[in-house]
């Protein structure tokens, strides 16, 4: 696709339900990334994938968060049990490079994710 | 572990003024320094980056910055700012291993007409 796109663009939801968040990474990029930003705050980083490999899960705050790449394209972001902490925006970005080079990343819009 | 410092929350200028915004980062060795740009509502937008060479980098929209290896820094500059360059913007290193990018918490910059 002409750029990175994620939806929904904003989600609401109460306390204890689970959330799915969408990545869909330009075409044949290699690598996947997934951050988590609080207002005020710049991106942190989730896991990525490189292709269908996700080969660093470390800043996946608790084993309620996890994420899949099954055919090494599209993307998504499990929240399971929601709490109240989880609000923020979810930022994916991809690049063309698979990981263990320099590169540049090409963000989506975000998704806003409010848990009530 | 990689750091990176913006020590100005938000940056007020006049439209037409020089800005200078500040990124500190910490890492041992060569870092791959980027700045990217935030518009209410967009994704991060790269504005330039830095793997290596020339220390002086030109981005788009105008802006350059200056690696600085003995003042561990790479500000951001541009000479004359437009009232559109009103947004967000972060700083960020990545490093050997993975080079996933940290962050730095955003410098928000008013621009007054």
């Amino acid at each position: 696709g002409a750029g990175v796109s994620q939806s929904p663009r904003y989600k609401v939801t109460k306390r204890g339900q689970d959330v799915t968040l969408r990545c869909d990474p330009i075409s044949s990029h290699a690598t996947l990334y997934w951050y988590q930003q609080a207002l005020g705050q710049g991106p942190e980083f989730l896991t990525y994938f490189n292709y269908e490999a996700q080969p660093d899960k470390s800043g996946l705050p608790s084993d309620r968060f996890s994420a899949e790449r099954p055919e090494g394209s599209i993307s998504t972001l499990t929240i399971q049990r929601t709490e109240q902490r989880d609000s923020a925006m979810y930022r994916c970005a991809s690049s063309p490079r698979g990981s263990g080079r320099p590169d540049t990343q090409y963000f989506g819009p975000g998704t806003r994710l409010t848990v009530l | 572990a990689q750091s990176v410092t913006q020590p100005d929350i938000h940056i007020t200028v006049s439209e037409g003024a020089s800005l200078e915004l500040r990124c500190n980062y910490s890492y041992g060795a060569t870092p791959y320094l980027f700045w990217y740009v935030q518009s209410p509502g967009q994704g991060l937008q790269l504005l330039l980056k830095y793997f290596s060479g020339d220390t002086l980098v030109q981005g788009i929209k105008g802006f350059e910055a200056e690696f600085k290896r003995s003042q561990s820094s790479f500000n951001l500059r541009k000479p004359s700012v437009h009232w559109s360059d009103a947004a967000e913007y972060f700083c960020a290193v990545g490093s050997g291993g993975s080079y996933i990018p940290t962050f730095g918490r955003g410098t928000s910059l008013i621009v007054h007409p």
